[in-house]
């Protein structure tokens, strides 16, 4: 089946420092990613939409300009956490649209840890 | 806004039993999804339910999608040890259909 990959699966970074996530469709291609963020023991919260060769779209209260996303390519997001801080540990985890099977997959998470 | 509330919250349940949990929302759906996630893993869809009264089967799970298309229901049946995980309900918002809201999920524990 269709598979979406993460990289890297955790990462630990010092407060104030610049983390990029990977966000990769293995077997097919999305003109649409989606990021979400999931606290210990609650839900996943939509952070935002990644559209290929267009800038991404934020839900209500994410800030754009700390979570960049680039989608430069049909297999390929990128989310950037711009000076981390504790408050962004978390889990991340992104989800990719396959158009043609018309089904959305999820990707296994990135754990980021902000010391 | 739009909100999925799933009850129970969590369960201990022992192998062999049945399973029942569901999901309840204030606003109409028009595609349910259910999810599993195992921790430290994304979620794994696991049935899609697109029409009111809709009954599907995938294994020991069935799921069906309320005639109000408020609700949404999971069943699993014989639990075995591998059911552990959070169990989510998810349905497309109102203004995007690819845009996924997650219910507060079902936290499953099976006593072997």
């Amino acid at each position: 089946g269709a598979v979406v990959s993460q990289h890297p699966s955790r990462v630990i970074c010092k407060s104030g420092t610049s983390v990029k996530i990977e966000c990769r469709s293995l077997d097919f291609q999305a003109t649409t990613m989606f990021w979400y963020r999931q606290f210990p023991k609650q839900s996943l919260m939509l952070m935002a939409t990644s559209n290929e060769g267009s800038k991404a779209t934020y839900e209500q209260g994410v800030e754009k300009d700390k979570f960049l996303i680039n989608h430069a390519s049909l297999t390929l997001s990128t989310l950037t956490v711009t000076s981390a801080h504790p408050e962004d540990s978390s889990f991340y985890i992104c989800s990719a649209r396959d158009q043609i099977a018309d089904t959305q997959y999820f990707g296994p998470g990135t754990r980021l840890t902000v010391l | 806004g739009q909100q999925l509330n799933q009850s129970p919250q969590s369960m201990f349940i022992q192998e062999g039993e049945d399973v029942s949990m569901n999901c309840t929302s204030s606003s109409i759906f028009n595609t349910w999804l259910w999810y599993k996630q195992e921790p430290g893993e994304g979620p794994v869809l696991l049935i899609a339910l697109y029409k009111a009264g809709e009954l599907t089967s995938n294994g020991r799970l069935t799921a069906q999608f309320g005639i109000t298309r408020k609700d949404s229901f999971l069943n699993i049946s014989a639990s075995i040890p591998s059911d552990v995980g959070i169990y989510f309900c998810a349905g497309p918002r109102l203004t995007g259909t690819y845009k996924y809201i997650f219910g507060t999920g079902t936290r499953l524990k099976v006593l072997a």
